[in-house]
């Protein structure tokens, strides 16, 4: 199986600050990446996928980077609603695997 | 609209199967390409993938998890049923079930590109005797 990682595991961030949260993958997973946001009680929001793919409705603010095994999510200028948990998660085989997520919280 | 909802019982004790069924609208599962994903989360822990099935009735389960669980699906129903045969505590979890969408290869890389787009509320099981 394809471990996934990410760092940092936290980070108290401010609003408007510009944010970025790493993934790494065990072996080369081409673009085959998405991230998701989860809100405390609510299921996960797909955010990017294909590493750089914006979902339809997701702010701008919101950007993805990265191929092989080192992905960044960039998050531009963080606003309130964007305290949350960020999830990468592998589509290159299966099975499918998460990281083990990156809490943002208010500083 | 798409949406996704899962039902199953709220309590079941050890050494009991699981049976959680996904019921979608919005989309039928005999789409090309289309899927569903289960996915669980423990409380206050991260997400953990279980299984998908796609509309060619292709399936994938996870490594540690595969000698208990069983996805299937029933177009007519448009309903995706997870079994999970031995229920610990540890197994205390939310469960969700999501859409699997997917966009062509890039003009670089083969293979389609596969995500989880739409999920659903999830559900709460709790295993206690």
């Amino acid at each position: 199986d394809i471990q996934m990682t990410q760092s940092p595991s936290s980070l108290s961030a401010s609003v408007g600050d510009r944010v970025t949260i790493t993934c790494r993958a065990s072996q080369s997973i081409s673009s085959y990446l998405n991230w998701y946001q989860q809100k405390p009680g609510k299921a996960p929001k797909l955010l990017i996928y294909a590493a750089s793919s914006l979902q339809s409705g997701v702010p701008s603010r919101f950007s993805g980077s990265g191929s092989g095994t080192d992905f960044t999510l960039t998050i531009s200028s963080l606003q309130p609603e964007d305290f949350a948990t960020y999830y990468c998660q592998q589509s290159y085989s299966t099975p499918a695997t998460f990281g083990p997520g990156t809490k943002v919280d208010i500083k | 609209q798409v949406t996704l909802k899962e039902s199953g019982p709220v309590l079941v004790k050890p050494t009991e199967t699981l049976t959680l069924t996904c019921t979608v609208s919005g989309f039928s599962l005999s789409n090309a390409r289309m899927g569903v994903s289960w996915i669980r989360q423990p409380p206050g822990k991260a997400l953990e993938w279980l299984a998908h099935i796609f509309s060619n009735d292709e399936k994938s389960y996870s490594t540690s998890l595969k000698s208990r669980l069983t996805i299937s699906k029933d177009t007519s129903k448009s309903q995706v049923v997870l079994t999970m045969t031995n229920m610990d505590p540890v197994d205390t979890a939310t469960y969700y079930c999501a859409r699997i969408a997917h966009q062509p290869p890039g003009t670089t890389t083969a293979y389609y590109y596969y995500y989880m787009d739409v999920w659903g509320k999830g559900t709460t099981v709790t295993v206690s005797s």
